[in-house]
């Protein structure tokens, strides 16, 4: 299965855009770039995923590098409920990996009042 | 509320009792799959289904059984708990529409086992 890279922690402060990295770079054609954040004591909560295109939705945007082997996790103004660990997955939408979700450490994001 | 409903929320196991955790969803996901999460550590899959009657191993299969007999319901069974089994478990349950974009989990709000 494909891997992704993320750094380990990140801090923000209140109300400041937040660019959360993740590389992929043996990522396959068919995977998907999905990311979840799981706050404390919860489980992961879904929050935006993409193939090719960048993607908005109401919690966030996902900027996918032309050459796919990289995406950011684009959170426009950072809020303390926003403070969780972000996971950067690929899904896989063909062969053994088809559907799986595979979690890696994810990145702890602080956010400061 | 839709979404998927997972119970107990807790509970405490001597070692080699057996026991089932329940998942169900409303949704009419055709997926669904069973996590677990050690502290400080990501999820790890253990099983999971693509439909009613169809199941496969994850990551971390050992020492569990599910089956899939309704689209509703996909429930994890310990045979024989150990304290390597001593963990939150979370069930997640998805669409699957391959070739037309494969939409995000919706996670369980977790099942924390201990045993003793």
């Amino acid at each position: 299965d494909a891997k992704t890279t993320q750094p380990n922690s990140m801090e923000s402060n209140e109300e400041e855009p937040v660019h959360l990295p993740c590389n992929h770079s043996t990522i396959s054609g068919t995977d998907y770039i999905h990311w979840y954040r799981q706050l404390p004591s919860q489980g992961p909560e879904y929050v935006i995923h993409g193939l090719t295109s960048n993607v908005n939705n109401r919690m966030a945007s996902l900027a996918i590098a032309e050459d796919r082997k990289s995406s950011t996790l684009i959170l426009h103004r950072a809020t303390l409920r926003d403070a969780a660990v972000y996971y950067c997955i690929l899904r896989g939408d063909a062969g053994t990996s088809y559907g799986k979700l595979t979690f890696g450490q994810g990145t702890i994001l602080t956010v400061h009042p | 509320n839709a979404g998927v409903t997972q119970t107990p929320k807790f509970q405490v196991l001597k070692t080699g009792q057996s026991m089932t955790l329940q998942c169900a969803q409303d949704m009419n996901h055709e997926y669904m799959s069973w996590y677990r999460q050690d502290p400080g550590m990501g999820l790890r899959l253990i099983h999971y289904s693509v439909g009613a009657g169809i199941t496969d191993q994850g990551e971390v299969p050992n020492g569990y059984n599910v089956s899939r007999s309704t689209t509703e319901d996909f429930p994890l069974r310990l045979l024989s708990a150990a304290p390597s089994q001593t963990s939150v478990y979370f069930c997640a349950s998805s669409e699957l529409r391959r070739y037309r974009g494969l939409n995000g989990y919706t996670f369980g709000s977790g099942t924390r086992l201990t045993v003793v």
